[in-house]
C-alpha cells in the first residue's frame, strides 16, 4: 500500500498477558523499524528488518520482546508477559531500499497493560 | 553514546510569527540529521533533512541548516499558522552505523494561536 498500516489501533492486556502487534510496510519498501514511544514524547528505537532479516536489534528488551518479518505477511512485534511499564505507542516506520534512514512512520499502536 | 537535545517547549506563538526551535546533537563523524513533525493522533511525518555539513534542508515552509562547527540543526519559519501546531522532533541517523535507525530528541510542542 501507500502507508504504513498498524494494527490494531488500541490493545489492552492485563499484566502477565500476551501482546502482538502488526505492520504492513509501504509496498516496494525492504526496510522495517520499531520504536517504542514512552511518557508521550519519548521515542526508543527497538529492532529494524532488512526484508525478512533483523537488521539492528541493540534496542530490543532480551527478554519479552521478539519480532518476526515474513515473506507474504505483516510484520510483528511480540511481547510476552506484558508488565506496566510497557505501556506505550509503538510505531512501525517502513523504508527505501536504498534510503534506510528516510523513514515513513505508521499511526502506531497504544497499547496499556492495566 | 550518540544523542540529540531539544529546547524544551512548550512553544506559544501567534500567527505569524517567526519560529526557531533549537537542536544540538553529540555523534561521531557525520550522521544524518532529520526535523519529522508528530500531529495529533498521528505517526510521525519527516519535514526535512540534511545529509551532510552546510546542507539546507527545506519544505513547506521550514528551514535547517546542518551545523558542524557548532553541532546544531536549529528549525526556522519565517511565519507560523495555526496549522503548524504540532510536536516537532529532532533526530539523527548515525554516520557509525548503516542500519539507517534514528535517535530522536525529546520533542517540542509548538502552539500556535490566531
Amino acid at each position: 500500500g501507500e502507508e504504513v498500516a498498524q494494527t490494531p489501533k488500541h490493545l489492552v492486556r492485563g499484566e502477565g498477558q500476551k501482546a502482538k502487534l502488526y505492520c504492513a510496510p509501504i509496498k516496494g519498501h525492504s526496510y522495517v523499524f520499531w520504536y517504542q514511544q514512552v511518557l508521550k514524547n519519548e521515542f526508543k528505537f527497538l529492532i529494524s528488518f532488512q526484508n525478512e532479516n533483523v537488521f539492528d536489534e541493540t534496542g530490543m528488551p532480551k527478554e519479552r520482546f521478539s519480532a518476526k518479518c515474513l515473506p507474504n505477511s505483516p510484520c510483528s512485534l511480540e511481547i510476552q508477559a506484558t508488565k506496566l511499564e510497557d505501556s506505550a505507542v509503538y510505531f512501525c516506520a517502513s523504508s527505501q531500499p536504498d534510503r534506510a534512514n528516510e523513514q515513513f512512520f505508521g499511526p502506531g499502536t497504544r497499547l496499556t497493560v492495566l | 553514546g550518540d544523542s540529540v537535545t531539544q529546547m524544551e517547549g512548550p512553544v506559544t506563538l501567534s500567527e505569524e510569527a517567526f519560529l526557531t526551535i533549537n537542536c544540538t546533537y553529540t555523534a561521531t563523524g557525520y550522521p544524518s540529521l532529520f526535523w519529522y513533525v508528530q500531529y495529533p493522533g498521528e505517526g510521525l511525518q519527516l519535514l526535512l533533512k540534511a545529509t551532510k555539513a552546510d546542507d539546507k534542508g527545506s519544505n513547506k515552509g521550514f528551514e535547517a541548516t546542518y551545523r558542524k562547527e557548532t553541532t546544531s540543526f536549529h528549525l526556522e519559519k519565517g511565519s507560523v499558522q495555526v496549522s503548524d501546531s504540532a510536536v516537532y522532533f529532532c533526530a539523527l541517523s548515525p554516520s557509525s552505523s548503516n542500519t539507517g535507525k534514528l535517535i530522536f530528541g525529546q520533542g517540542t510542542t509548538l502552539q500556535v494561536k490566531p
